[in-house]
């Protein structure tokens, strides 16, 4: 089965750059999805086809991949941004979502 | 502005049958380009993908559900539904419906609905 590997947990503090990154085989050649999902909350698309923002979600999202890893990248982290990020990808149509990462604005 | 909304049994026995609908308002149901999608995610842990039927009717699964899954869609209802067999403890988590545009992603989710499996 495909794996998508991602840290447990990352911190930053506010203002600053957080980065979330997810790792499986053969990434570059797929697309990759992230989502955010805060407490208690549904999850919420923030990054799709690797790089791209659906209509509403802040500019300081962006999202890249090179070679076996996608990355997440919050610039300007808000606390509101505190949240579990979760990347997904596609493996011979099945969808595959990594572990997910606790992000904590300290 | 899509919307869904789970219902069904909050609590299923060891070895019955968990049975959910997924109510969708605001949109098409059968419009091409949607699979209308089962995602689950056990107390504490993360995302799984259970399966997805498309707007036409034919379904996919996640594998190592083991063929206990079935996805179908009503589109007179405008719902879609989940039918997992033999179900166990493993089986508890939270169950969301979730709207999948073709190479963009879940972009509209219900609120979720708590399924306990234990007798």
């Amino acid at each position: 089965s495909y794996d998508l590997t991602q840290p447990p947990s990352v911190s930053v503090s506010p203002g600053q750059t957080a980065t979330v990154t997810c790792s499986g085989e053969t990434l570059a050649s797929r697309y990759t999805s992230w989502y955010q999902q805060r407490p208690g909350q549904s999850p919420v698309l923030v990054i799709y086809q690797d790089s791209k923002r659906p209509s509403g979600i802040p500019e300081r999202f962006s999202g890249s991949v090179s070679g076996n890893t996608a990355t997440l990248t919050i610039s300007g982290t808000q606390s509101l941004d505190e949240a579990d990020y979760y990347c997904q990808a596609w493996d011979s149509g099945d969808a595959v979502f990594g572990g997910g990462t606790r992000l904590t604005v300290l | 502005q899509v919307q869904l909304q789970e219902s069904g049994p909050g609590l299923v026995k060891p070895s019955q049958t968990l049975s959910l609908t997924c109510s969708v308002s605001g949109g098409s149901i059968s419009r091409g380009s949607q699979y209308w999608t089962w995602i689950r995610q056990p107390p504490g842990k993360g995302l799984e993908w259970l399966g997805r039927v498309y707007s036409a009717g034919t379904a996919n699964y996640n594998p190592s559900l083991n063929g206990r899954i079935t996805i179908s869609l009503d589109t007179s209802k405008s719902q879609f539904s989940l039918i997992l067999t033999s179900v166990t403890a493993a089986d508890t988590a939270i169950y969301y419906c979730a709207r999948e545009l073709a190479t963009i992603g879940w972009d509209f989710w219900g609120q979720g609905a708590l399924v306990t499996v234990s007798s």
